[in-house]
């Protein structure tokens, strides 16, 4: 069975400094893995998606994720971070191409102090 | 503009009485999903539509229920049989494709029971 995890709540980083939100994965064939942030009271936003190639993967606003087999992990990371950074973030991944084979991670807060 | 668009945005019913959720896309995707996101829980998955007339059960299925007479249109009803309805609801949908397209979603739609 597929899963995701994000083995961290909250996340806090000053502002300016280098971040990274964690997230790992489990399935059984070749994964689907995709970032999303959400902001208060809104619905989820795309960032970045893994689907084959490169492991380095760039997204929206700055954010990129690293693709890695051995550790399957899948980590999104920003070199320099700002204070409308703060938000919820979500990993999830899909195994294969079934439409509802996607699974989401139980979120991880980060806040950017300031 | 293309999107998904949720109404109402919040939302209290009392206990006993059925609500229903509308979603609409713009977007020309045959896939729909509704999720449920409760706190620290992540997403996990309502109903989901691949087409129009079908729908197929997701992992939280019971005490709601959804009809998918129009592309456009997936409304998912909470129905008096759900015990514990308060909490955001997300409706989604997924472009045409080999499934490694990511969701688009809507703003949300907040339920609070009374």
């Amino acid at each position: 069975a597929q899963s995701v995890a994000q083995p961290e709540d909250q996340v806090n980083v000053a502002e300016g400094n280098p971040l990274t939100v964690k997230c790992t994965y489990s399935v059984s064939g070749n994964p689907y893995l995709f970032w999303y942030v959400q902001y208060p009271n809104r619905g989820l936003q795309f960032l970045l998606k893994y689907i084959t190639g490169d492991n380095l993967v760039k997204g929206s606003y700055g954010f990129e994720a690293e693709f890695n087999k051995s550790q399957t992990s899948f980590h999104l990371k920003k070199p320099s971070a700002l204070v409308s950074d703060s938000a919820l973030y979500f990993c999830a991944v899909r195994e294969g191409t079934g439409a509802n084979n996607l699974f989401f991670g139980t979120g991880t807060r980060l806040t950017v102090i300031p | 503009d293309g999107g998904i668009t949720q109404s109402p945005k919040y939302l209290f019913r009392k206990e006993g009485q059925n609500v229903t959720l509308s979603c609409e896309q713009n977007l020309n995707h045959d896939a729909m999903y509704w999720y449920r996101q409760d706190p620290g829980q992540g997403l996990r998955l309502i109903y989901y539509s691949q087409i129009v007339n079908d729908f197929q059960k997701g992992d939280i299925a019971e005490g709601y229920s959804v009809s998918r007479e129009k592309k456009e249109s997936f409304p998912l009803t909470v129905t008096s049989a759900q015990k514990n309805p308060t909490a955001f609801y997300l409706c989604a949908s997924i472009p045409p494709g080999k499934g490694t397209g990511e969701l688009f979603f809507g703003e949300g739609s907040r339920l609070t029971v009374l």
